[in-house]
């Protein structure tokens, strides 16, 4: 079955450091790989997205991701956190021929300290 | 800017009593999506919806479910007999174009209801 494994269920930084959040995707062909984040009481809102154009994806907020497909990862990164970046973060895949179905990881709540 | 809104934020019900979750989609999208997250578990898609009918279902959207679009503006999404496993957040998305479109296609988010059957 498809899947995407957040590999961290938690991860905490001091502000001003590097924000690392791992995924992986089961390889199949022709994914469109997104990270959303969800701040409490929102909705779930798109950080940024991979639909097979550049591999280096820049979103919102100075996010970015890499889409490496020999490794079949697209971590999240961003080089200085911000005490607003505390959320829980989704990384999802999506696969040719769906309808939409996308499929998302268990999720990566992200703590910033100050 | 045009948001997804979903009524009510949170439903309290008794088992086995119909619910019908509301959504209102960003008004010139056309494709429809309703998702759960039952505590402690992933987001899991249930239903897809374009052109006035299913166009992709998951296991767990079984007969009990249905969705419909009864106007221009909402998108529901109905239990017939709720089960306490029907516990959840549930999602409402909609989007403006098809997977097919590639690089534009997003599908955003409502803020969730919260269903608890008791």
């Amino acid at each position: 079955a498809q899947s995407v494994t957040q590999l961290d269920s938690h991860v905490s930084v001091s502000e001003g450091t590097p924000v690392l959040l791992r995924c992986n995707y089961s390889s199949s062909y022709s994914p469109s790989l997104f990270w959303y984040v969800q701040h409490p009481n929102k909705g779930l809102q798109l950080l940024l997205k991979y639909t097979s154009a550049a591999t280096l994806v820049k979103g919102i907020n100075g996010f970015e991701a890499e889409f490496k497909k020999s490794e079949t990862s697209f971590h999240l990164t961003k080089p200085s956190a911000h005490m607003s970046d505390a959320a829980e973060y989704f990384c999802v895949v999506v696969y040719g021929g769906s309808q939409g179905n996308l499929i998302f990881g268990k999720g990566t709540k992200l703590s910033v300290k100050p | 800017e045009p948001e997804v809104t979903q009524t009510p934020s949170h439903q309290v019900t008794q088992m086995g009593q119909e619910v019908i979750l509301r959504c209102v989609p960003i008004s010139n999208h056309l494709y429809f999506y309703w998702y759960r997250q039952i505590l402690g578990q992933k987001v899991e898609f249930l239903v897809s919806f374009y052109n006035n009918e299913i166009s992709e279902k998951s296991e767990i959207f079984d007969d009990q479910f249905s969705v419909e679009r009864p106007d221009g503006s909402n998108f529901t999404l109905k239990i017939r007999s709720t089960k306490l496993e029907d516990s959840a957040m549930y999602f409402c998305a909609s989007s403006e174009t098809g997977l097919t479109s590639g690089s534009t296609y997003e599908q955003f988010f409502g803020p969730g209801t919260r269903l608890t059957v008791l």
